[in-house]
């Protein structure tokens, strides 16, 4: 694969509901950031992911939020007892291992969530 | 905290005209300064830097340190560059990574 891809593309989910998101970096990009862009909004940092620890997640907005990335590669951003304010685009982005100059972030095509 | 401010939600312009971005950004330090773009039915990516000091398709952006500013600007503007356009931001103190973004503006040029 060439880009980032996220799957999935869409989720439509009730409000209550857990979701899983999906987020396939590109090969050899070492870091991962999730953002959650909200209508209207540009993309809000989540979480980065340095390999498989998670360096910093002071984005998260509370404690239903959570992200995984166990083998340095695919991350799941997953959601427990969503509510109607979790609806937005869910973006991930990948770079180039963490370095004192800035690494290009390349974009996913995000996962929109809508919670009914 | 690290703020961007983009006054302009929506800027319409005829193709030919000149285009000028706003971006306006708060932070105690030097950051590095981005503009990204999103054409429609794609995804998010970089349009130019700062540091680089490019011209990416006819656009072109100066860092204004009295101004805290990063206007993005072209001499003409074109119907392909109809686009959202968001400006970043990022530290460049220990730990910085993520990129803070303003809310965007949402280019429109008129054929």
């Amino acid at each position: 694969g060439a880009g980032v891809s996220q799957t999935p593309s869409n989720k439509v989910t009730e409000k209550g509901k857990y979701v899983e998101l999906r987020c396939d970096p590109i090969s050899g990009h070492t870091a991962l950031y999730w953002y959650r862009q909200s209508l209207g909004q540009g993309p809000e940092f989540l979480i980065y992911f340095q390999g498989t620890g998670a360096a910093d997640d002071s984005g998260l907005p509370n404690d239903r939020f959570f992200a995984v990335r166990p083998e340095g590669s695919v991350s799941t951003l997953k959601i427990q007892r969503t509510e109607r304010g979790d609806s937005a685009v869910y973006l991930c982005a990948s770079s180039l291992g963490l370095s004192f100059s800035y690494n290009e972030q390349f974009f996913g095509p995000g996962t929109r969530l809508t919670v009914l | 905290a690290q703020r961007v401010t983009q006054p302009e939600k929506l800027l319409s312009v005829f193709k030919g005209a000149p285009v000028e971005l706003k971006c306006n950004y708060s932070y105690s330090g030097s950051p590095e300064l981005f503009w990204y773009v999103q054409y429609s039915r794609q995804r998010l990516q970089l349009l130019l830097r700062h540091i680089s000091r490019e011209s990416i398709k006819g656009f072109t952006a100066d860092l204004n340190k009295g101004e805290t500013s990063f206007h993005l600007k072209k001499p003409f503007a074109q119907e392909e560059d109809s686009a959202m356009y968001y400006c970043a931001i990022r530290g460049t103190g220990a730990g910085s990574y993520q990129l803070t973004f303003g809310k965007g503006t949402k280019l429109s040029v008129i054929p």
